[in-house]
């Protein structure tokens, strides 16, 4: 069965600090990897996804890598803003599970302060 | 502006109660998870469809709840009967799968916060 664990569950940094978010799954097998953001009280919105052939995605500030063989991926956050904090999400669609259904982790959440 | 929508917002029901979640998933996905989010648990799937089918709902008690999809536009979560351990936010989400590209990007509705007291 995938299990999907995020370390640190909390992090706080001062405004302007680069930092990294980590990421583990247990199944290797996977289609693909999606980092999401949950602000208090909201949905989740997709930051990215990262297929299982690919190595890395950018999007602005945030740029997700991915090492399938070691069951890692993390989450690289740039010059971090205050309008950052939220609840980071890691989510896997594993290969043996049933469908190709999401697999989250319990998230980490980031506090970045002005 | 495409989103997944999700009513209602926010329930508050007796224990023993009936509950409807539903959700519009993006015009064109094909694919919907449903969702719920605890403190203690995080996200745990509930049920997924493909092409309207239900595909996977091995998370989902099955004696209380059930999961449809009347038509591509329309899915539905009902609890029927409801208990207080059932409250959680439940969210809906959808996906585009071609082919046999697994490849689905999930987008997230706004969740329904329901409280069962």
């Amino acid at each position: 069965k995938q299990e999907v664990t995020q370390i640190p569950a909390a992090l706080s940094v001062p405004e302007g600090e680069n930092l990294v978010l980590n990421c583990s799954f247990t199944d290797s097998a996977i289609y693909n990897l999606q980092w999401f953001r949950q602000d208090p009280g909201k949905g989740l919105t997709s930051l990215l996804l990262i297929q299982s052939s690919q190595r890395e995605q950018t999007s602005g500030r945030l740029n997700a890598s991915l090492d399938k063989s070691s069951g890692r991926s993390t989450l690289y956050i740039a010059a971090s803003q205050p309008g950052d904090s939220a609840t980071y999400l890691c989510a896997v669609s594993s290969i043996n599970q049933a469908g190709t259904a999401l697999i989250f982790g319990k998230g980490t959440t980031l506090s970045v302060s002005s | 502006d495409a989103r997944v929508t999700q009513t209602p917002r926010d329930k508050v029901t007796e224990m023993g109660q009936e509950v409807t979640m539903r959700c519009q998933p993006i015009l064109g996905h094909n694919t919907v998870f449903w969702y719920r989010q605890t403190m203690m648990q995080g996200l745990e799937l509930l049920a997924y469809f493909r092409n309207r089918a239900p595909l996977d709902d091995s998370g989902m008690p099955k004696d209380r709840f059930s999961a449809e999809m009347p038509d591509a536009t329309l899915a539905t979560l009902k609890i029927q009967p409801s208990e207080p351990r059932d409250s959680a936010v439940y969210f809906c989400a959808s996906g585009l799968t071609v082919n046999r590209d697994m490849n689905t990007e999930a987008f997230f509705g706004q969740g329904t916060r329901l409280t069962v007291v």
